[in-house]
């Protein structure tokens, strides 16, 4: 059974891009959740997906976006690249909106230069 | 402001020692976890704790959610170096709300 899946690795872009990461849950889960981690800190809510919709978001600036499949795969946008947006992006599933715990993907290692 | 803060933000020990890591908030939770990160890796689950006073065995690991669901303690027994890693606690203000990290303690055991 696959746990949750995240394309893809690793991913270096230019300020001003834009980039697209994509996330797969694991089977049977219905809800994604994204996280960023910058270097020694602790994952930091972006928002969470559920039923192809935005249901929560955290304090981040509307560059970033999102998007929920009806399979339930998700990506994440960011427009506009900043360098302090260099940070493992982290992506969780749960089957459901409650406070289950999360499995978590390996994440995408973004550096921006 | 971080809503979790965890202490020690590091800790170095030998293998066979005993350690507890802290995890405090002002804030009331409806649930609290701890997770484990290795380098390059997510995070992996290793408890949830719901009920204030709530202890928690994973083989040598102890958990403890506070009588008042606003601080919980990761207690290791004999630690071995396949301790080693990030552990973060996480918390959801209601069972409906998004889950927030605390910043973690990285561990490190010395053989």
């Amino acid at each position: 059974d696959a746990g949750v899946t995240q394309s893809p690795t690793h991913l270096i872009k230019t300020r001003g891009q834009q980039v697209t990461l994509r996330c797969s849950p694991k089977s049977g889960h219905d809800t994604v959740s994204w996280y960023q981690q910058a270097l020694g800190q602790g994952p930091q809510f972006i928002f969470q997906y559920y039923e192809e919709e935005e249901r929560q978001r955290g304090n981040f600036p509307d560059r970033f976006s999102g998007h929920q499949f009806p399979n339930y795969s998700s990506e994440l946008n960011v427009n506009a690249l900043l360098l302090g947006d260099s940070a493992l992006y982290l992506c969780a599933s749960t089957p459901g909106q409650g406070d289950y715990g999360y499995t978590f993907g390996s994440g995408t290692r973004l550096t921006v230069v | 402001t971080q809503l979790l803060e965890q202490s020690p933000q590091f800790l170095s020990i030998q293998e066979g020692e005993n350690l507890t890591v802290y995890c405090n908030s002002s804030s009331v939770f409806s649930s609290l976890q701890w997770y484990r990160q290795e380098p390059g890796e997510g995070p992996v689950l290793l408890v949830t704790v719901v009920t204030g006073g709530e202890v928690k065995k994973l083989k040598r690991l102890t958990f403890q959610f506070g009588d008042a669901r606003k601080d919980s303690s990761l207690h290791i027994t004999a630690a071995q170096p396949g301790d080693t890693g990030l552990y973060l606690c996480a918390g959801a203000r209601s069972s409906a709300s998004k889950i927030i990290f605390g910043s973690g303690t990285r561990l490190s055991i010395r053989p």
